[in-house]
């Protein structure tokens, strides 16, 4: 059975810093891993979406890079902005399964 | 597009009433979900459907039937509500998109309904 961890659970930092949140995974044989954000009180959105066979993608500010052989994915942010807290919850779907699991979520508040 | 809705975004319930959560999607995905999200659990499956008519029971299914009628809509049925099905309950929906580096599938959320169950 797949297994999501996400550490750390929670994070603040100063606006500015470079960040980077982590999600490991237990079985390598993934078909995609996907990084969502979540603001309090609503539904995820989806940031964004690696397929098995790729390392890295990256949208604007956000760098997300997988790494199967280790069972694990960082989810880079540059230059972070007080819009930026969220939480930020990653989920990998297994090969031969209909079915994502998600991680619990890494909660990140960014400070003025 | 709308995306991904739900209906209703907050209900409360008496232990042992019956409802039905709605969710609809105009993006002709073959696939949906719902979840529940509950504090120190992260989000759970309860069930999915991988197209019409079809329908599978995911990680947490006991007390919910769903139906797939209709391709865009997705319902969660509970029969005999009871106060440990108080949460957050988000529908998702994807579909396999042909892409030139091989298949690509990303799932789009609802914005979730809140129900409490007294």
């Amino acid at each position: 059975k797949q297994e999501v961890t996400q550490i750390p659970a929670a994070l603040s930092v100063p606006e500015g810093e470079n960040l980077v949140l982590n999600c490991s995974f237990t079985d390598s044989a993934i078909y995609n891993l996907q990084w969502f954000r979540q603001d309090p009180g609503k539904g995820l959105t989806s940031l964004l979406l690696i397929q098995s066979s790729q390392r890295e993608q990256t949208s604007g500010r956000l760098n997300a890079s997988l790494d199967k052989s280790s069972g694990r994915s960082t989810l880079y942010i540059a230059a972070s902005q007080p819009g930026d807290s969220a939480t930020y919850l990653c989920a990998v779907k297994s090969g031969g399964s209909y079915i994502p699991t998600f991680g619990r979520g890494t909660s990140l508040i960014v400070h003025p | 597009n709308a995306g991904v809705t739900q209906t209703p975004k907050f209900r409360v319930l008496k232990t042992g009433q019956s409802m039905t959560l709605l969710c609809a999607q105009d993006m002709n995905h073959e696939y949906m979900y719902w979840y529940r999200q509950d504090p120190g659990m992260g989000l759970r499956l309860i069930h999915y459907s991988v197209g019409e008519g079809t329908t599978a029971k995911g990680e947490v299914p006991d007390g919910y039937n769903v139906s797939r009628l209709k391709k865009q809509n997705f319902l969660l049925g509970l029969e005999s509500a009871a106060p440990s099905q108080t949460s957050v309950y988000f529908c998702a929906s994807s579909a396999i998109q042909a892409e030139g580096s091989g298949n690509k599938e990303t799932q789009y959320f609802g914005p979730g309904t809140r129900l409490l169950v007294l």
